[in-house]
C-alpha cells in the first residue's frame, strides 16, 4: 500500500525557516518524481514544487522561488521541503504527492499545517 | 503561467443528477490535465488523468473529456459520497496550475 506521511509543520514567525519531511512507503520511491502542493485555510490548491527521481531537476512556483528548496533522499525514501524567509501568505496545509507517469498526482499524504505568524 | 478557469465555482445538485464541470486553459495543453476530488479535511484524490483516463479504483460514473483548452468532468449519476470540491490541474508545463475549484453541494 502506498503511503506518504508528512511531518515538520508548526508555528513559525515571519522570516523564519521550517523543514518539512515526507516519508514514503509501499512503492519504489526512487522511480518517481515527487511534488509538494499547499492549501491555504479555506482556499484552493496550489502546486509548489517537484523534483526528479534522482534529484537532478526541480521546478517551483514563482512565489517561492529563491526561498524554498526541494530535496530527496532515496536511501531513506524521503522527500523534503526547506522553507526559508517565511511569510504570512505561506500559511497552509502542505501535502506531498507522487507524480503519476502521466504527470498527474496519484497519491497524496494527509498534509502538515504550517502557520506563519508572530 | 497557464491560467486554469473552472466553472461553475459552485453548484447545487440532487442525488441522481448528471453533473458537468468545465475547466478552460489560457493556452493549449494537449490532454495534460487531471481532475481531483477533495472532501473537507482530507487530501485530494485523483479521479481522471490525461483528460479522459479513469484512475484505478474510481467509479465509472466519473468521466473526463476534452483536449487543447477546454475540458469537462462529468458525474453521470450523482451519489451522496460525491458531494465535494473538484479541481483540475494542468501538467503540460511549469509551474503546474490548478483551477480554483468547484464545490458540489446538496440541493
Amino acid at each position: 500500500e502506498v503511503q506518504l506521511v508528512e511531518s515538520g509543520g508548526g508555528l513559525v514567525q515571519p522570516g523564519g525557516s521550517l523543514r518539512l519531511s515526507c516519508a514514503a512507503s509501499g512503492f519504489t520511491f526512487s522511480s518517481y518524481w515527487m511534488s509538494w502542493v499547499r492549501q491555504a485555510p479555506g482556499k484552493g490548491l496550489e502546486w509548489v514544487a517537484n523534483i526528479k527521481q534522482d534529484g537532478s531537476e526541480n521546478y517551483f512556483v514563482d512565489s517561492v522561488k529563491g526561498r524554498f528548496t526541494i530535496s530527496r533522499d532515496n536511501a531513506k525514501n524521503s522527500l523534503y521541503l526547506q522553507m526559508n524567509s517565511l511569510r504570512a501568505e505561506d500559511t497552509a496545509v502542505y501535502y506531498c504527492a507522487r507524480d503519476h507517469r502521466s504527470g498527474s498526482l496519484d497519491y497524496w499524504g494527509q498534509g502538515t499545517l504550517v502557520t506563519v505568524s508572530s | 503561467a497557464i491560467q486554469m478557469t473552472q466553472s461553475p465555482s459552485s453548484l447545487s445538485a440532487s442525488v441522481g443528477d448528471r453533473v458537468t464541470i468545465t475547466c478552460r486553459a489560457s493556452q493549449g495543453i494537449r490532454n495534460d490535465l487531471g481532475w481531483y476530488q477533495q472532501k473537507p479535511g482530507k487530501a485530494p484524490k485523483l479521479l481522471i488523468y490525461s483528460a479522459s483516463s479513469l484512475q484505478s479504483g474510481v467509479p465509472s460514473r466519473f468521466s473526463g473529456s476534452g483536449s487543447g483548452t477546454d475540458f469537462t468532468l462529468t458525474i453521470s449519476t450523482l451519489q451522496p459520497e460525491d458531494f465535494a470540491t473538484y479541481y483540475c490541474l494542468q501538467d503540460y508545463n511549469y509551474p503546474r496550475t490548478f483551477g480554483q475549484g468547484t464545490k458540489v453541494e446538496i440541493k
